[in-house]
């Protein structure tokens, strides 16, 4: 069965304070692992689509890494308008064409 | 803003009622996905439905139903509703279903079973 766990599910940084967020996942077949952020309340955002292992991506402060067991988010000097929850999700090549599995996310709280 | 619009944002109803959730993918998209979101069991996903054709579906209960229609905006109906369905329900587009396309998400419904 295709599984999703990260960690740590709560994460409290000091502004300026770099860290990573980890996503362990369990596929048959990794089509793509996805990472979203999520606001309280509303919709998750899109972040990242990464591949294959090895492929690493960036955006502002942010930059995933993809192996072939895991998935890491590192958060570079993070602000407080980084607090959010992200999520990571996995397009297995088993089952349905687009069914994302998601983990339950790492909320993260930046403070100032 | 993500492009794809939901309807109504808030819901309150009574256990045993029927409602009727509302979605508008992205300019373009023909594929939509819904996902029910509890603070229990985070993001599940429930169905897909690409060019009005239902193509995949998760855990979806057999009182819940959806369809898509030509103009491609999709409804979700949730019926007998018991207390344990209150959650945030989020529709997602992506453009096409043969390739890997990141899913795009709207601001989701909460619904509220009283």
């Amino acid at each position: 069965e295709d599984q999703v766990t990260q960690s740590p599910e709560a994460l409290r940084l000091q502004e300026g304070e770099s860290s990573s967020l980890n996503c362990s996942y369990t596929v048959s077949g990794l089509r793509g692992l996805f990472w979203y952020r999520q606001d309280p309340g509303k919709g998750p955002e899109f972040l990242f689509t990464l591949y294959s292992a090895g492929e690493e991506k960036e955006k502002e402060r942010l930059k995933a890494t993809l192996t072939k067991k895991e998935s890491f988010l590192h958060i570079t000097a993070p602000k407080p308008e980084d607090s959010a929850t992200y999520l990571c999700a996995v397009q297995g090549l088993r089952g349905s064409q687009g069914n994302l599995i998601f983990g339950k996310g790492t909320k993260l709280s930046v403070k100032p | 803003d993500s492009g794809v619009t939901q309807t109504p944002k808030h819901l309150i109803t009574a256990t045993g009622q029927r409602v009727t959730l509302r979605c508008s993918p992205r300019s373009g998209d023909l594929s939509v996905y819904w996902y029910q979101q509890s603070l229990d069991q985070g993001l599940q996903f429930l169905i897909q439905y690409y060019n009005g054709e239902e193509r995949a579906k998760g855990n979806i209960l057999e009182r819940f139903s959806a369809q898509q229609f030509p103009d491609l905006h999709s409804e979700l109906n949730l019926s007998s509703l018991e207390l344990g369905d209150s959650a945030l329900y989020f529709c997602a587009s992506s453009p096409r279903l043969a390739e890997i396309y990141e899913q795009y998400f709207g601001p989701g419904t909460r619904l509220t079973v009283t």
